[in-house]
């Protein structure tokens, strides 16, 4: 079992670019969540997939965020015109099904936008 | 609304010392709690967990926390450090209506040899 598995685990851009960032779950799990980590704002939850479903988006900025889910083994995060605010640590955690599901973390892709 | 407070930023003891790392939280239902060790350059990775009945819990490596509901509070506690200890402690709410958890700022711990 390999964890969760995120890549790439630096990515840097400069102002408007486009950023994609991918998270591979744990096989077998159903639930995908994204984060969001910088020294002033914390942990930020972002979005949540559950059976591939976009479950709960609240967390996710208006403009310029986007995740999918296009099948069981892999989530995207999509950063449209980076802007340097968006320099954070991303985070991806996967979870089994049911109501004591704990989350596993990847490591984090470290994204830093010039 | 959900929340979560870790009140200490930063915890310094020496090792062979014994720890308390301090969390409260609010919620109005069942609370579902956690607590995650964070190393440097590293994702989260889950120390215990608290879902019902015996308010202490044990997790990895010694710790051990302690639910209280009538101080809503999640402590985390071990009662010798080691240096390979420091690391950032998160303290986690799920709220089980929704799945949605909840993150405490964070205390690093900083073990001094």
């Amino acid at each position: 079992n390999a964890g969760v598995i995120q890549t790439p685990r630096h990515k840097v851009t400069g102002k408007g670019q486009e950023a994609t960032l991918w998270c591979e779950p744990i096989s077998g799990h159903s639930a995908v969540f994204w984060y969001r980590q910088t020294i002033v704002q914390g942990l930020e939850f972002l979005t949540y997939f559950r059976n591939q479903a976009p479950i709960d988006d609240s967390g996710m900025p208006k403009e310029r965020f986007s995740a999918q889910m296009p099948n069981q083994s892999h989530s995207t995060l999509k950063i449209q015109s980076t802007q340097p605010q968006d320099s954070a640590v991303y985070l991806c955690a996967s979870s089994p099904t049911g109501n004591y599901a704990e989350q596993f973390f990847g490591p984090g892709t470290r994204l830093t936008v010039l | 609304a959900q929340s979560v407070t870790q009140p200490d930023a930063r915890v310094t003891v020496s090792e062979g010392a014994s720890l308390q790392l301090r969390c409260k939280y609010s919620y109005s239902g069942t609370p579902y709690l956690f607590w995650y060790v964070q190393y440097p350059r590293q994702g989260l990775q889950l120390l215990l967990k608290y879902y019902s009945g015996d308010p202490v819990v044990q997790g990895v490596n010694g710790f051990e926390a302690e639910f209280s509901k009538s101080n809503s509070s999640f402590h985390l506690r071990k009662a010798s450090v080691h240096w390979s200890d420091s690391a950032v402690y998160f303290c986690v709410l799920r709220a089980n209506s929704n799945n949605r958890i909840f993150f405490g700022d964070g205390t690093q711990l900083v073990v001094k040899p």
